[in-house]
């Protein structure tokens, strides 16, 4: 099956400080999802975005499916940034099932 | 809050007991997920239904696990005869048929003692 990696690991960041997190994946994607999971287990959306490039205020996000990557951009984070991102995707092999990716595991601190 | 709720939040159970857990997806939804997460992982599918069908199991979904979605509305997870392993959060997904963004529910959170 399709493998998602995601780099780095952990991370802790000043707040203010900017941050790219990445998300390789090792088969061509129809869909791509960026997920920030709070304290309380929450998923909460932050970007659909199988290719090209999206923003929503200080969070932007970058696919080049060709390339099989995808990029998460955190500008002047703040502590409730903290918390871990995953990417997930379903592969284009014509199945629903979804691969979450390791997860980065980022805290912000003041 | 998504629009996906789920139900209870949290269960303790002693191993060996039955439990079922609850997914109420969003109205227009026809797509429903179920995935496990344990600690410090990345949420893992388990299974996926399109309206009441249920297309694509995971290897994970032993044979004490069914999973059902009568009418193509809400859906339960049953776990049978739990096992300490079984302790993990289990999330709910749905999303449109057109379209391929998913929604998480809360989660249930489950402690098998």
């Amino acid at each position: 099956g399709i493998q998602v990696e995601q780099s780095p690991p952990d991370l802790i960041l000043q707040e203010g400080a900017n941050s790219t997190l990445r998300c390789n994946f090792s088969d061509s994607v129809n869909n791509l999802q960026w997920f920030h999971q709070n304290p309380w287990g929450q998923l909460i959306n932050l970007f659909y975005i199988p290719s090209g490039t999206k923003q929503n205020g200080r969070l932007s996000a970058t696919t080049v499916a060709t390339e099989r990557y995808s990029l998460l951009y955190i500008s002047s984070s703040q502590t409730t940034d903290s918390g871990v991102y995953f990417c997930a995707v379903i592969s284009s092999g014509g199945y629903q099932k979804v691969t979450f990716g390791t997860g980065t595991k980022l805290q912000v601190i003041p | 809050d998504t629009g996906v709720s789920q139900d209870p939040r949290h269960k303790i159970t002693k191993r060996g007991q039955n439990v079922t857990f609850r997914c109420d997806p969003i109205s227009e939804h026809n797509r429903l997920y179920w995935y496990r997460q344990t600690l410090g992982q990345g949420p893992e599918f388990l299974t996926y239904f399109q309206n009441e069908a249920q297309l694509e199991k995971s290897r994970l979904l032993s044979d004490r696990f069914s999973a059902e979605r009568p009418k193509g509305s809400f859906s339960t997870l049953e776990i049978q005869r739990t096992e300490q392993g079984d302790s993990a959060m289990y999330l709910c997904a749905t999303r449109q048929w057109t379209y391929n963004e998913q929604f998480f529910g809360p989660g249930t959170r489950l402690t098998v003692l």
